[in-house]
């Protein structure tokens, strides 16, 4: 497959357990964000997103916790699995147009 | 519903020589981007449409890039010519529409390898 991530940070987990991916965003004035999955050789698959309007936001087995103070992103995966391996992305919208920005990624790694 | 399709899905070729790559949307979706994904990075986004007119191409390097949407569905990114920095994986995605917060869907993209 794709080396994809030879300069990322990488998490690894234990199958079972939860994950928590940080993401530190640049543009205070963003107001949208947006986590990305990206498995080895496939496009970024949409993950959850959160308005700026609010802290956190939950959907099934995730939750993004967002912290306007310090610009801060958090993605947190609960029991973890294997299919969860994978490249994490955030990013954020920077404006009218629906233009994204991406951060740099992180490596999850799930043992089993 | 079919997702964002893309081809070729791999294309080694040699510097200074172009390349054309093709995408075809989500049916219905009247927003296309292009982004280009350098090993390690996240993407970045080259060109945006709305139906067949460019939204933004800011960060589209002119010079030997260009993007077409013609008929406002499909869309054909060319470089020409060729840089060995121009490796990387080429991605597409489609949304609904231009307004802020809606999903873009990505397609598998484009590896392209200059030797």
């Amino acid at each position: 497959g794709e080396n994809v991530g030879l300069h990322l940070p990488t998490l690894s987990v234990q199958e079972g357990d939860n994950s928590i991916i940080n993401c530190a965003y640049s543009n205070s004035a963003s107001d949208y964000f947006i986590w990305y999955k990206q498995e080895s050789g496939k496009g970024p698959q949409f993950i959850i997103d959160i308005r700026s309007n609010m802290d956190k936001r939950q959907g099934q087995r995730v939750t993004v916790l967002l912290n306007k103070t310090v610009k801060h992103l958090s993605l947190q995966i609960a029991a973890t699995q294997p299919g969860d391996s994978a490249v994490y992305f955030c990013a954020e919208n920077m404006g009218l147009v629906n233009k994204l920005v991406f951060g740099a990624g992180t490596i999850l790694r799930v043992k089993s | 519903e079919a997702g964002v399709a893309q081809s070729p899905r791999y294309k080694i070729i040699e510097k200074r020589q172009s390349v054309a790559f093709w995408c075809n949307p989500i049916s219905g979706h009247a927003t296309l981007y292009w982004y280009q994904q350098i090993l390690g990075q996240g993407p970045k986004l080259l060109i945006q449409f709305q139906n067949n007119g460019v939204v933004d191409d800011s960060q589209l390097p002119k010079d030997r890039f260009s993007a077409e949407r013609l008929k406002g569905v499909d869309s054909t990114l060319k470089i020409q010519p060729a840089k060995l920095e121009d490796s990387a994986v080429y991605l597409c995605a489609s949304s609904q529409g231009v307004r802020e917060q809606e999903t873009q869907y990505f397609g598998p993209g484009t590896r392209l390898l200059v030797l």
